[in-house]
Parts: structure tokens; C-alpha cells; sequence
């Protein structure tokens, strides 16, 4: 069965542009959260979406929003980019939405922001 | 606010020597604990997920414990091919996982 899938795998963008990151989760899985990995921050959850809606958010600004679409895809937008933007931005999939439920991460989408 | 602290920062063996990475938590509620491996410029890869006091789980050289405030990773006899970054990560409920910074693991031939 195939893994999670995160495109592009790299991104470089300037100051004030806007970024759209696509994240395909496992077969069968329904829901999805992305997480912002920086040196100094580590792993940070962004927020997390099962069957078309947020369910859960993490402390990032408006300046970062998600979509799930019905065959479970989710893509997440940082607009107005700033220099601290600069991630690895990681997807995980899950087959659902318990608390027993594993996540499963992608390889990742690394933005640059100049 | 949950918290989780790893130790040490940085590990350095040789190969074959055994060792022991910790994570230490706080969070009321735990409704899992989770041990991953990320390689650099790779996505984390799931090892093991701890639910209660007590429990154990083995992994070819990996072993990874819990009690009701820390868990271990015990590494026996590592190979040069398990140097990477372990994060540990724990779940109160819903989907959030609330990470460690990780412990940076090098195996020297």
C-alpha cells in the first residue's frame, strides 16, 4: 500500500507570496494533520481534518489555513509569507479519528521563504 | 499545558554498545504515547505506540517502556544504520501529538 504523498517536495518563496502544499494520505485513510517542523520549534501541529472538517487546531495565526477535500486529500495555505515560514511542512494520515489511531507521516514539504 | 522533554539532546555510541533514550511527559489524560524515528530530510517514521503504566513493546533492537511519567527507548547492540533522530510524542485525546525535541542518536562503526 502506498504512503503518504506530500507535493512539492521543495518550495522556495519570497516575503508576501502565498503557498499552496498538497498532502495525499494513505488509501482507506480518513483523516489528515499537518504539523510545521523548524530547528528551534520542533514539531508543531497545525491543525487536523477528518471527513472535510477542522476538527482540531493548533496555536498558528490566520495566516495558515487547510482543506480536506471527499476523497480525503488536504491541502494546506500560508499567505503573506514571512522569513519564519521557513519549515518542513509534514502531513500525517490516519485510518480514522480515535484516540487509538496511529499517524502516519509523509516525507515532508520543505518552503524556503527569501 | 502538556509537555514532553527528551534526553539526552545528542547520543553518540559505538556500535554494539547499548543504550537507553528517555521521555519524560506531562499531560493529564494520556491517551498514547509514540515513539518515532526520522531520518534527516525524511518524514517521522512510526515505531511503537505505549497506552498504559506497564506495557512493552520490541522492535528488532528497540525496546521502548512505559511508566506513568516517562517512557524509555532501550537500544541493544545498535548498528551504524540506526543512527537518526528518535522523537517521542504523546496524545491526550483528539488527533494532536505534542512532541519532544528528539534525541539525536549516532552509531559509529
Amino acid at each position: 500500500k502506498a504512503g503518504v504523498t506530500q507535493t512539492p517536495r521543495y518550495l522556495i518563496k519570497t516575503r508576501g507570496q502565498q503557498v499552496t502544499l498538497s498532502c495525499s494520505p494513505i488509501s482507506g485513510h480518513r483523516s489528515v494533520s499537518w504539523y510545521q517542523q523548524t530547528p528551534g520549534q520542533g514539531l508543531q501541529f497545525l491543525f487536523e481534518y477528518f471527513s472535510e472538517t477542522q476538527r482540531n487546531k493548533g496555536n498558528f495565526p490566520g495566516r495558515f489555513s487547510g482543506r480536506q477535500f471527499s476523497n480525503s486529500r488536504s491541502e494546506m495555505n500560508v499567505s503573506t509569507l514571512e522569513l519564519g515560514d521557513s519549515a518542513l511542512y509534514l502531513c500525517a494520515s490516519t485510518l480514522e479519528a480515535g484516540v487509538t489511531d496511529t499517524q502516519y507521516f509523509g516525507p515532508g514539504t520543505r518552503l524556503t521563504v527569501l | 499545558e502538556d509537555q514532553v522533554t527528551q534526553s539526552p539532546e545528542a547520543l553518540r555510541l559505538q556500535e554494539g554498545e547499548s543504550s537507553s533514550l528517555n521521555c519524560s511527559y506531562t499531560v493529564s489524560g494520556l491517551r498514547g504515547l509514540f515513539w518515532y524515528r526520522q531520518d534527516p530530510g525524511k518524514g517521522p517514521e512510526f515505531l511503537f505506540t505505549l497506552y498504559s503504566a506497564g506495557e512493552e513493546k520490541e522492535k528488532e533492537r528497540l525496546k521502548a517502556t512505559l511508566t506513568k511519567k516517562e517512557s524509555f527507548l532501550h537500544i541493544t547492540a545498535p548498528k551504524p544504520e540506526d543512527s537518526a533522530t528518535y522523537l517521542c510524542a504523546v496524545r491526550r485525546g483528539a488527533q494532536k501529538l505534542v512532541f519532544g525535541q528528539g534525541t539525536r542518536l549516532t552509531i559509529n562503526p
